[in-house]
């Protein structure tokens, strides 16, 4: 069984830029969840994927987009970058969108210069 | 607003030592309340979870009680070990699952020889 996999490891872009992070959800696994763990934070929840539709989303702006494909991976994209969004970008993916159990990939580390 | 609370920030126990970390929740519609472990560089771990209609689960040196009516919850760490250095994040949500995990912001956990 594959479990979650991102890409890239680590990003390095400029204030204003724009980013697309990736993410393969863990086999049988049809949601998918993004969070940004900001440095000595806990996760925080930016939005959920089912069916390629937005399911839930969090406390983020509208520069904070997403994607999801009939293969249930995810994209997540974030426009105008912010020194702010520095963080580890978190993908989690589930069995369906009625289980509480997550299971999380080993993130993005995006830096904004 | 922090809707989960969690404490001690970091904590450094002997190995052999009992590591304990609280949580509290404001919530009452949180029925759901998972530990996640993680390591520097990789994603959080679910390591154990609990649902409110029990008190006590325990899955090998790891146990989580739960105090509804206080609207707390621990993890116990027994027999604590140098690997179970990491830091550690309690989590909530409701269900059904497609909620947000809501998280602690984590406590950093040393175990010394």
């Amino acid at each position: 069984e594959t479990g979650v996999t991102q890409s890239p490891t680590h990003l390095i872009k400029t204030r204003g830029q724009q980013v697309t992070l990736r993410c393969s959800s863990q086999s049988g696994h049809n949601t998918v969840s993004w969070y940004q763990q900001a440095l000595g934070q806990g996760p925080q929840f930016i939005f959920q994927y089912y069916r390629e539709e937005e399911n839930g989303r969090g406390n983020f702006p509208p520069r904070f987009s997403g994607l999801q494909f009939p293969n249930y991976s995810s994209e997540l994209n974030v426009n105008a970058l912010e020194l702010d969004d520095s963080a580890l970008y978190l993908c989690a993916s589930s069995p369906g969108p009625s289980y509480n159990e997550q299971f999380f990939g080993p993130g993005t580390r995006l830096t904004v210069l | 607003q922090q809707q989960v609370k969690q404490s001690p920030q970091s904590l450094i126990v002997q190995k052999g030592g009992i590591s304990i970390i609280n949580c509290a929740y404001e919530n009452t519609a949180f029925d759901y309340f998972p530990w996640y472990q993680q390591f520097p560089g990789k994603g959080p771990a679910l390591l154990i979870a609990i649902r409110p209609d029990v008190s006590e689960k325990k899955e090998g040196r790891f146990t989580i009680s739960f105090n509804k009516s206080a609207k707390q919850f621990s993890l116990h760490i027994m027999d604590s070990q140098p690997g179970d250095s990491a830091t550690y994040f309690c989590a909530a949500s409701m269900l059904p699952g497609n909620t947000p995990l809501v998280f602690g912001k984590g406590t950093r956990l040393s175990v010394i020889a």
